[in-house]
């Protein structure tokens, strides 16, 4: 039972453009998402977090939106830079403030084209 | 400033043995997690570990048990080895109710077992 699910295997954007990663989860219990992103041989390194009781939230060139009613979220990056090639995860957890375990989809690898 | 340690980065075992992963956190932290990822899926909660007692657990069989020590390391301990255990295994630390964000993933070891 995947809980939360990243459709898109894979994504290819010209840089400087904007990428779009999309994540749905069918947990209504889940309060708050997260974003990490995960190169090569290394663990997954946090970028970006949302609560439930927001929708939106932005930390530079990253841009994090929450439907609730849709259960959908959306990661945005503008400009794409090619160091944002990576593989993205979108993770998801209730609200037992950072002591919970994550709930992780299947991630997006996103290549950025010079 | 170190970060997580994990140890060995590669691992090979034969279907029946048993193995033991080691995880140092980051310094401060005293929260640990295991998780697993299997090739081409997100990473899988497997258990956490708190003032040395285990305080959540995920879908995992008994063959799957832990440890954490006074210094916070912890050991990830699989038993009865079976192929669909290879994978690749994450330790993340955090300090207790640090907030989101908070997680600190190690690079994992890679388990193969033939």
């Amino acid at each position: 039972d995947q809980q939360v699910k990243q459709n898109s295997p894979s994504l290819s954007v010209q840089e400087g453009r904007i990428s779009i990663l999309n994540c749905d989860y069918t947990n209504s219990m889940f309060d708050y998402f997260l974003w990490y992103k995960k190169y090569p041989a290394e663990g997954p390194t946090f970028l970006i977090s949302i609560s439930s009781i927001k929708d939106k939230n932005e930390d530079g060139r990253f841009t994090v939106f929450l439907n609730k009613s849709a259960k959908h979220l959306s990661l945005h990056i503008v400009p794409s830079q090619p160091g944002d090639s990576a593989v993205y995860f979108c993770a998801a957890s209730g609200s037992n403030f950072g002591n919970e375990k994550l709930t992780f989809g299947t991630g997006t690898r996103l290549t950025i084209i010079p | 400033d170190a970060g997580v340690t994990q140890s060995p980065t590669h691992l090979i075992k034969t279907r029946g043995q048993q193995v033991t992963l080691r995880c140092s956190p980051k310094s401060g932290h005293d929260t640990v997690s295991w998780y697993q990822q299997a090739l081409g899926q997100g990473p899988q909660f497997i258990f956490q570990y708190y003032e040395e007692e285990e305080r959540q657990r995920g879908n995992f069989p008994d063959r799957f048990s832990g440890h954490q020590f006074p210094n916070y390391s912890s050991e990830l301990n699989v038993n009865a080895l079976l192929l669909g255990d290879s994978a690749l295994y994450l330790c993340a630390s955090t300090q207790d109710r640090a907030g989101w964000g908070g997680y600190t993933f190690g690079s994992g070891t890679r388990l193969t077992v033939v």
